[in-house]
């Protein structure tokens, strides 16, 4: 079975301060990860697909990397507007179309 | 247009009531899912459906019913329901492969 794990839980910042959101996966096959950002009572919004280990993809201050058991989530210089929870997804080879959740990691980032 | 829409918003309903939720997309996507995610929770795959044809159901309970009218449309019939089913119902569209999903903004249901 497909598993997605995210770390921390929770990240509390404050403006400014670079971190890293982790998710590790097991998975048969994978075909590729995604990365969401979800605002509390709205759906996730699409940030980024990566599909082989050593991608790298960027979106302003966000830096998605992939490696073959992980992949991190880099926020650079946050600013408050970045305080969201961040889902992990993964999409595997037997599983057709379906994604894997992981738990999410709330990142508060205070002024 | 990279928008999926979902009606209405908030819904309440009683345990006797039939009502259903409606998703629509106009990105050409041929595969439409439906999501179930209750707070503090990531989103819990329901149905997929690829080409108008119902390709996966996650042993979801028959009081939740899908359906596919057009390429465009989603609707979830609901039925019977138990308070334990509230919770935000998120639609999602994609080109289907491996391509990321796109959602929309959900309906959250409260079922008394």
């Amino acid at each position: 079975e497909d598993q997605v794990t995210q770390s921390p839980e929770a990240l509390r910042l404050q403006e400014g301060e670079s971190s890293s959101l982790n998710c590790s996966y097991t998975v048969s096959g994978l075909r590729g990860l995604f990365w969401y950002r979800q605002d509390p009572g709205k759906g996730p919004e699409f940030l980024f697909t990566l599909y082989s280990a050593g991608e790298e993809k960027e979106k302003e201050r966000l830096k998605a990397t992939l490696t073959k058991k992980e992949s991190f989530l880099h926020i650079t210089a946050p600013k408050p507007e970045d305080s969201a929870t961040y889902l992990c997804a993964v999409q595997a080879g037997a599983a057709g179309n379906k994604l894997t959740f992981g738990g999410g990691t709330r990142v508060l980032v205070k002024p | 247009d990279t928008e999926v829409t979902q009606t209405p918003k908030h819904l309440v309903m009683g345990m006797t009531n039939k009502k259903s939720l409606k998703c629509e997309q106009h990105m050409g996507h041929r595969a439409m899912y439906w999501y179930k995610q209750k707070a503090k929770k990531p989103p819990e795959l329901m149905f997929v459906y690829s080409y108008e044809k119902l390709s996966i159901n996650e042993s979801v309970p028959s009081r939740f019913s899908p359906e596919c009218p057009n390429s465009s449309l989603l609707n979830l019939h609901l039925h019977a329901l138990q308070p334990e089913d509230s919770a935000l119902y998120l639609c999602a569209s994609s080109q289907g492969g491996v391509v990321g999903a796109f959602f929309g903004q959900g309906t959250r249901l409260t079922v008394v």
